[in-house]
């Protein structure tokens, strides 16, 4: 199976700050990577797919980068809707992988 | 608007079995393979299993295999998940989700999901 290691695992950030988030795999999955956002108590959200595509009604702060085993979700400028939890998803291979999870807290 | 609605989650011994549903509106089911995607209390999410739009290929986590079985039935556009020979580490909130492109692009819905607790 593909191990998906996010980092940080948590980070501390002030609204309008830029925040950039890690996502490695452990082996080469080209562009297929996903970023989503999970909310307490709701069902994760499609932010970015094919490691750089903007999912419909995703504001344009958050972006996508990165190929073969390194990825990057950036947030340009954080806004207060955007503290919640970010994951990582491969989806070159079964059984599609998670990351750990990166929990983006107020400062 | 695309639902998806899941049911059927609850507490259970280990060993038993429980079928979980999922809903879906607001789009052409068959068209889309779907996903199961679950959550134990605060952990991160674990990829579970997945059936293509018509129901030919499904594949599933190891940890699974052979225990869950994943199906569906697109004149009722309702997808499921049989779950048998629990065990205490499958507790967990399950989701389904609807895959966004032939398995490679995400998934682009969810339903809230449904807790499933197995304890003796």
């Amino acid at each position: 199976d593909i191990q998906m290691t996010q980092s940080p695992s948590s980070l501390s950030a002030s609204v309008g700050d830029r925040v950039t988030i890690t996502c490695r795999a452990s082996q080469s999955i080209s562009s297929y990577l996903n970023w989503y956002q999970q909310k307490p108590g709701k069902a994760p959200k499609l932010l970015i797919y094919a490691a750089s595509s903007l999912q419909s009604g995703v504001p344009s702060r958050f972006s996508g980068s990165g190929s073969g085993t390194d990825f990057t979700l950036t947030i340009s400028s954080l806004q207060p809707e955007d503290f919640a939890i970010y994951y990582c998803q491969q989806t070159y291979s079964i059984p599609q992988t998670f990351g750990q999870g990166t929990k983006v807290e107020v400062k | 608007q695309v639902q998806l609605v899941e049911s059927g989650g609850g507490v259970v011994q280990p060993g038993m079995s429980l079928r979980l549903s999922c809903a879906a509106s607001g789009f052409t089911f068959s068209s889309y393979a779907m996903h199961w995607v679950r959550q134990a209390a605060g952990k991160g999410l674990e990829w579970v299993a997945v059936i293509s739009h018509d129901g030919s290929n499904n594949y599933y986590v190891d940890s699974v295999k052979g225990r869950f079985t994943i199906s569906r039935d697109n004149s009722k556009n309702t997808l499921y998940l049989q779950m048998n020979s629990l065990r205490a580490e499958d507790t967990a909130v399950y989701f389904c989700a609807r895959d966004r492109w032939e398995l490679v692009q995400g998934h682009d819905y969810w339903g809230q999901g449904t807790l499933v607790t197995v304890s003796p």
